[in-house]
C-alpha cells in the first residue's frame, strides 16, 4: 500500500517558535508538495519539489521554507510562527512524467499556534 | 493558469446519481482535469482525470465538452459515504514538474 507520513497529526507551538514538519512518502516519487488548508479556501500551495535539492514556491510561501535532502523527506520549516499560521498542513507526493496524475495524500497535520 | 468553478455545495439522495459540474473556460489545450474528493478529517484522494474524452473507472465517470469548458463528474449510484468535498482541477504545467490548483471545491451531502 502506498504511503506518505506525516510527523504529527495535532501540534501546538507558541507565536515565535521554529517549527519543522516532517512528511515521509515510501513510493520513490520524485514530487513532493506542502499545502495548507483552510476553511472557506480550499487547498493552497505552499511549496513543491521536483527532486532532491530542488524546491519551487507556490502561490503562498510568505513565512515558509523547506527542505528536501532525500528523495523520500519533504520538510516545511516555519521560522518564527505566527497566529496567522494555525491551519491543517497536507503533504502529497507524485510521480513525474506522463504517469504523473495523481497526488498520494497524508493524513494532516493540524497546527495550532497560540 | 486555468481557474475551476464550482458551486460550493449540491445535495443528492443516497442511490441516485450525483452529477457535480465544474467550469474551466481558460483551459489550455494541452491541460487535463482531474477530480479529487476529500472526507472529514483525511487528505484529499485521486479520482478519475480527461483530458478530452469521455472517462469511467470504478469510482466515477467524467464528462468534458466538445469546447473542453465544462466538465461533470457523475456518481452513478451516491452512499452516503459520498459524503464530502469534490475538487474540480486543471493541471498546470511547471517547471521540472507541475503544480496543482486547487479551488474551494463543491461540498456534496448524500441524505438518506
Amino acid at each position: 500500500d502506498v504511503k506518505v507520513t506525516q510527523s504529527s497529526r495535532y501540534l501546538v507551538k507558541r507565536t515565535g517558535e521554529k517549527v519543522f514538519l516532517e512528511c515521509v512518502q515510501d513510493m520513490d516519487h520524485e514530487n513532493m508538495f506542502w499545502y495548507r488548508q483552510d476553511p472557506g479556501l480550499g487547498l493552497r500551495l505552499i511549496y513543491f519539489s521536483y527532486d532532491v535539492k530542488m524546491k519551487e514556491k507556490g502561490d503562498i510561501p510568505e513565512g515558509y521554507s523547506v527542505s528536501r535532502e532525500k528523495k523520500e523527506r519533504f520538510s516545511l520549516i516555519l521560522e518564527s510562527a505566527s497566529t496567522n499560521q494555525t491551519s491543517m498542513y497536507l503533504c502529497a507526493s507524485s510521480l513525474t512524467g506522463p504517469s504523473s496524475y495523481e497526488q498520494y495524500f497524508g493524513p494532516g497535520t493540524r497546527l495550532t499556534v497560540t | 493558469d486555468a481557474k475551476t468553478t464550482q458551486p460550493p455545495s449540491m445535495d443528492c439522495a443516497e442511490g441516485r446519481a450525483a452529477n457535480l459540474p465544474c467550469n474551466h473556460s481558460t483551459i489550455s489545450g494541452n491541460e487535463y482535469v482531474y477530480w479529487y474528493r476529500q472526507i472529514h478529517s483525511q487528505g484529499p484522494q485521486y479520482i478519475i482525470h480527461g483530458l478530452k474524452n469521455n472517462e469511467t473507472n470504478e469510482m466515477a465517470s467524467l464528462i468534458i465538452t466538445e469546447d473542453r469548458k465544462s466538465s461533470t463528474l457523475i456518481l452513478p449510484h451516491a452512499t452516503l459515504r459520498d459524503t464530502a468535498v469534490y475538487y474540480c482541477i486543471v493541471r498546470v504545467a511547471g517547471t521540472g514538474g507541475f503544480k496543482t490548483i486547487f479551488g474551494a471545491g463543491t461540498r456534496l451531502f448524500v441524505k438518506a
